[in-house]
């Protein structure tokens, strides 16, 4: 069975950091792209940043770039999200998301559950 | 790229056909997926690459379209189905965008 676990979320005071992490199993990580898509409470998704399979391509939102990081770990299962900088507006759910066995672009067939990060002072 | 789906809800009977519409501003080709959300879950992909359904999603959601206008048909609507429904983009990402939803109600 699939299985995405995020971490790392919680409180944090605006400039601070983050640090966001994927636990994947059931399926071969190493052979997926994966990102990072986030709900602000009560509205629509939003793209964050995806990674290719081996970390050689990696993109950003706009709203994100030059604060955020993706990286991953193929040997330990896991996907990263480095997050510096954070604002209000960063306030969201974290979904990791796997990128679709079979497809040729960047659509996601599964989802984790998400953690909450929270940007207040 | 921004995607603009409509309508914002749509109020539709169990049974009843519901058809949602996306439109891009510029071409995506067929480099579009629709999402299901249900409240305190994660999206369920329905549909990519425009038409292909997803594995496991019924037969009685369709997807349609190419360049800048799409829609996603639900034939018979289901309690299941009442929901939110994304489009979103990839055509050459980076970046990889979302419509804003359409909620689909019961009428």
């Amino acid at each position: 069975e699939v299985q995405l676990v995020e971490s790392g979320g919680g409180v944090v005071r605006p400039g601070g950091s983050l640090r966001l992490s994927c636990a994947a199993s059931g399926f071969p990580f190493r052979a997926y792209g994966m990102s990072w898509v986030r709900q602000a409470p009560g509205k629509g998704l939003e793209w964050v940043s995806s990674i290719s399979w081996n970390g050689g391509d990696t993109g950003y939102a706009d709203s994100v770039e030059g604060r955020f990081t993706v990286s991953r770990d193929n040997a330990q299962n896991s996907l990263y999200l480095q997050m510096n900088n954070l604002r209000a507006e960063d306030t969201a759910f974290y979904h990791c998301a796997r990128r679709t066995l079979g497809s040729e672009g960047w659509d996601f067939d599964y989802w984790g559950q998400g953690t909450l990060v929270t940007v207040s002072s | 790229i921004v995607m603009t789906q409509s309508p914002a809800t749509l109020s539709v009977s169990p049974g009843g056909r519901a058809t949602l519409s996306c439109r891009a501003s510029q071409s995506v080709s067929s480099n579009l997926a629709w999402y299901q959300q249900k409240p305190g879950q994660p999206p369920r992909l329905l549909i990519y690459a425009a038409s292909i359904r997803a594995t496991g999603i019924p037969a009685r959601f369709s997807g349609s379209g190419s360049g800048t206008e799409f829609t996603l048909t639900i034939s018979s609507l289901q309690s299941e189905d009442f929901a939110v429904y994304y489009c979103q983009q990839y055509n050459n990402w980076p970046p990889i965008t979302f419509g804003g939803g359409t909620k689909v109600e019961i009428k």
